[in-house]
């Protein structure tokens, strides 16, 4: 099956600082990737949809200044955590699809990363 | 808003016994629903899907059952192994929006 990598699988950051996760599709082209919040014992929350060079698409209540995407390449999404507080802990999985536009049926996901802000 | 649900939010098993996973979902107009699993510090991992048009499916050891009628899936897993613990999300979608996930059961398998 298609595979995600996502980098790094835990982060340990100082508030105030930015932090880069990365979504890697090793073995086919993600036209569109997803990026979701996952607390302790909930459910995952869809953050926002990026497709492969446009803007994201955030969800309500989602700052994108907060939570910058990028999707350069067809197999490469990033999120970045900017000026990260306490609050932002949370553990991160982004997912990917091969189809633009897709309203994601048939993900494939990344590993997730646990970030800790202190 | 609409939202879906799962009826146990902790489900324990003895080795060897069938699992039954359940879920409620509040959407009637929904037309897809998916199974995923996780494993701790993991992401989700797809199981098995099924369509609106389709009251059963069957994958390896997993079933899934579409009661359209109350609005309910569920999961089966047949001689559930220790491998099978996790939790368990049922996720929904309807026409061209998106998945939306349930809240999560976890499935504790007991040697």
């Amino acid at each position: 099956g298609a595979v995600v990598s996502q980098h790094p699988s835990r982060v340990i950051c100082k508030s105030g600082t930015s932090v880069k996760i990365e979504c890697r599709s090793l073995d086919f082209q993600a036209t569109t990737m997803f990026w979701y919040r996952q607390f302790p014992k909930k459910s995952l929350m869809l953050m926002a949809t990026s497709n492969e060079g446009s803007k994201a698409t955030y969800e309500q209540g989602v700052e994108k200044d907060k939570f910058l995407i990028n999707h350069a390449s067809l197999t490469l999404s990033t999120l970045t955590v900017t000026s990260a507080h306490p609050e932002d802990s949370s553990f991160y999985i982004c997912s990917a699809s091969m189809f633009r536009g897709a309203t994601n049926e048939k993900l494939f996901f990344g590993s997730g990363t646990q970030l800790s802000v202190l | 808003g609409e939202s879906v649900g799962l009826h146990l939010p902790t489900l324990s098993v003895q080795e060897g016994d069938n699992s039954i996973i359940n879920c409620a979902y509040s959407n009637s107009a929904s037309d897809y629903f998916i199974w995923y699993k996780q494993e701790s510090g993991k992401g989700p991992q797809f199981i098995i899907d099924i369509r609106s048009n389709m009251d059963k499916r069957q994958g390896q050891r997993v079933t899934v059952l579409l009661n359209k009628t109350v609005k309910h899936l569920s999961l089966q897993i047949a001689a559930t192994q220790p491998g099978d613990s996790a939790v368990y999300f049922c996720a929904e979608k309807y026409a061209g929006n998106m998945l939306t996930f349930g809240g999560g059961t976890r499935l504790m398998v007991k040697p």
